[in-house]
């Protein structure tokens, strides 16, 4: 069965320190990776994709990677921000034939904290 | 930028009631969808929608219904809502199978 396993499920940090944040996914075949960003309240919107090619990419202060080999992604948070607070999810797909209705595969989340 | 409106934030309603809940998408997006997400469970898939008048279970359908009779548009109905529907509810849409979700802002229904 295709899973996306996330963790920490919560992370306290202070702001300006940096935190990474990891998904461990066994979803076959793989399409891509994303990374979703939910403040509380509102709906997920999009960070960053990764596809198999791609080792790592950012997206200002965020820096996404992937280890297709090992089947994991981190989120690195740069000199965090109070507007970092927010719920990150992880999002993995297949081609659509091949997976669910949507092709999708949803971690939990991690329910990330930034304190003054 | 795509915009995808919930007609309600909130919601209350009664046990057997029956409830709609409105989607609609402003980007021409062939794909829409609903979630339900809670804590603990993460977001599950309620059903898709890949064009109009066509759609797809997803894991959780019982209890639940769709229209799309228009391509903007993507209701989801509770028929006969029950307790044990009370949630978070997305609906998100996107342009292709490789295209990111757009979500709305959710509606939080409660069942008493």
């Amino acid at each position: 069965k295709n899973q996306v396993e996330q963790s920490p499920q919560s992370l306290i940090i202070l702001e300006g320190k940096n935190c990474t944040l990891q998904c461990n996914y066994t979803v076959s075949p793989f399409s891509n990776l994303r990374w979703y960003k939910q403040d509380t309240g509102r709906g997920p919107v999009s960070l960053t994709i990764m596809t198999f090619s791609e080792n790592t990419k950012s997206n200002g202060r965020y820096t996404a990677t992937l280890d297709a080999d090992t089947k994991q992604s981190s989120l690195h948070i740069t000199a965090s921000q109070l507007s970092d607070s927010a719920s990150y999810i992880c999002v993995v797909s297949t081609p659509y034939s091949g997976g669910g209705a949507d092709g999708l595969t949803f971690g939990k989340g991690t329910h990330l904290i930034i304190q003054p | 930028d795509v915009k995808v409106t919930q007609s309600s934030r909130y919601l209350v309603k009664r046990t057997g009631e029956k409830v709609f809940l409105e989607c609609v998408q402003d980007m021409d997006h062939e794909n829409m969808f609903w979630y339900r997400q809670d804590p603990g469970l993460g977001l599950r898939l309620i059903y898709f929608s890949y064009d109009v008048k066509m759609k797809e279970k997803g894991d959780i359908p019982e209890g639940y219904s769709v229209s799309r009779e228009k391509k903007e548009r993507f209701s989801l109905i509770l028929e006969s809502a029950s307790t044990n529907q009370t949630s978070m509810y997305l609906c998100a849409s996107r342009l292709r199978d490789s295209s990111p979700l757009h979500f709305g802002n959710g509606t939080r229904l409660t069942v008493t």
